[in-house]
């Protein structure tokens, strides 16, 4: 499995965009990059996830660079609410671990008033 | 659209004592995950049923964990008997499953468990 490195901590001011930085150099051709981020006490919450081209959706901007080595997870304005643990993964594309989730320690991103 | 529902939402039990927690997908998924989430790690995969069957169970310790989809939907882990390293998260997840190499998984809350 592609493993994945995330810095430990982040702060972001409320209403500012919040970049979460991703490393995943050993992703293989067909692996997706996911994310999740999960709200104390509560379960792991889908964001968003892209192969190769950036992704939006209502939540967050996905941009995956070209080499797919490296991407960054954009949440355009955010709130207080977005204080969580977000989780980049590199989902497992072959064999026995078909679709495994493969979580790491994740970024505590922390945002303030 | 109801998500993943789990029961109970909190247990509390002597070691040694059995338990069991409930796990109801979203309805039409056909792939289901039970994940283990100790206090400030990520969640990790104990086995993965894709309908009846258990595809992936090489992270289910199964001395004393078992699990169970008998009509692949609902599905029930049990652990008999409980130790007080069981104390953690357990989280169900559920994807619409199928060869497609993108199919996203679904988390419902999960259930703490203290091992007293």
């Amino acid at each position: 499995d592609a493993k994945t490195t995330q810095p430990t901590s982040m702060d972001c001011a409320e209403g500012r965009a919040a970049n979460l930085p991703c490393n995943h150099s050993t992703i293989s051709g067909n692996e997706y990059v996911y994310w999740y981020r999960q709200i104390h006490s509560q379960g792991p919450q889908y964001i968003i996830h892209g192969l190769k081209n950036n992704e939006t959706n209502e939540m967050a901007s996905l941009i995956i660079t070209e080499d797919r080595k490296s991407s960054t997870l954009i949440l355009p304005h955010a709130t207080l609410r977005d204080t969580a643990v977000y989780y980049c993964i590199v989902r497992s594309a072959g064999g026995t671990s078909y679709g495994k989730l493969t979580f790491g320690q994740g970024t505590i991103l922390t945002v303030h008033p | 659209e109801a998500g993943v529902v789990q029961s109970p939402r909190y247990k509390i039990i002597e070691k040694k004592q059995p338990v069991a927690f409930w796990c109801n997908p979203i309805s039409g998924h056909n792939t289901l995950y039970w994940y283990l989430q100790n206090l400030g790690q990520g969640p990790e995969l104990l086995i993965r049923y894709e309908n009846e069957e258990a595809v992936d169970d090489s992270q289910l310790p199964k001395d004393r964990f078992s699990a169970e989809r008998l009509k692949g939907v609902d599905s029930t882990l049990k652990i008999q008997p409980a130790e007080l390293g069981d104390s953690a998260v357990y989280l169900c997840a559920s994807s619409l499953g199928g060869t497609g190499l993108t199919d996203t998984q679904y988390f419902g809350p999960g259930t703490r468990l203290t091992v007293l």
